[in-house]
């Protein structure tokens, strides 16, 4: 089993719709975790982050952890062209010590 | 300027030779990181830096060593490059201050043919 495991995708939404990214951790003991956007040929970038178990909202993005279940979503709402990218989710081990990535899901906005 | 630079931004190389991959800040931050990024696989941990003295291997060190030369400077090599090494390399940093942010760097883009 891999340590981070996201939606395969591509994940495609109209222009307005919700988009729905999900992400499951293996590690138990898991503290802290991350959604990075990463437009193509770019590098990625923090967008959201979270530590606690329930919803964390920021503008259009709202992340949802529950730690029970090893789960985190990431919510997209009023989803815009420019939200196109493939967004990684990213959790911190045990040991804080390293960030161990997902393989990403890949998000289009059809206008 | 940017926080993060890296250099070469490409490189094509033939299987064999000795690379260098080279990695500045000047973000003051102490902890620098080396990814590769392929396909379907996401970022994977090459090797990682607390500080200069602090050298610790990821989860696919093989094939790789690294130089921290001074806080700001952090280098991969590839001492005998093969064709499984073409990917997109990413270098990070991150504080201990704040170890939840890491930043990147804009890649390298390498090819071994």
């Amino acid at each position: 089993q891999k340590e981070v495991e996201q939606n395969s995708g591509p994940l495609s939404v109209p222009e307005g719709a919700i988009a729905s990214l999900n992400c499951t951790y293996s590690d138990r003991g898991s503290q802290s975790f991350f959604w990075y956007r990463q437009y193509s040929g770019k590098s990625p970038e923090l967008i959201m982050s979270i530590y606690s178990n329930g919803d964390k909202e920021d503008g259009r993005f709202t992340a949802q952890l529950n730690k029970a279940s090893q789960y985190v979503s990431l919510l997209i709402r009023d989803s815009q062209p420019s939200d196109s990218a493939t967004y990684l989710c990213a959790v911190t081990g045990t040991s804080y010590d390293k960030v161990i990535f997902g393989p990403g899901t890949s998000l289009s906005v059809i206008p | 300027d940017a926080d993060v630079t890296q250099t070469p931004r490409n490189r094509i190389t033939k299987t064999g030779k000795r690379i260098m991959l080279e990695c500045s800040q000047t973000k003051g931050h102490d902890r620098m990181y080396w990814y590769r990024q392929d396909p379907g696989l996401g970022l994977r941990l090459i090797y990682y830096s607390f500080d200069v003295k602090d050298i610790n291997k990821g989860e696919i060190s093989d094939g790789y060593s690294v130089s921290r030369q001074a806080q700001a400077k952090f280098s991969l090599s590839l001492e005998s490059a093969i064709p499984n090494q073409t990917a997109l390399y990413f270098c990070a940093t991150g504080s201990r201050a704040n170890t939840d942010t890491q930043y990147f760097g804009p890649g390298t883009r390498l090819t071994v043919l």
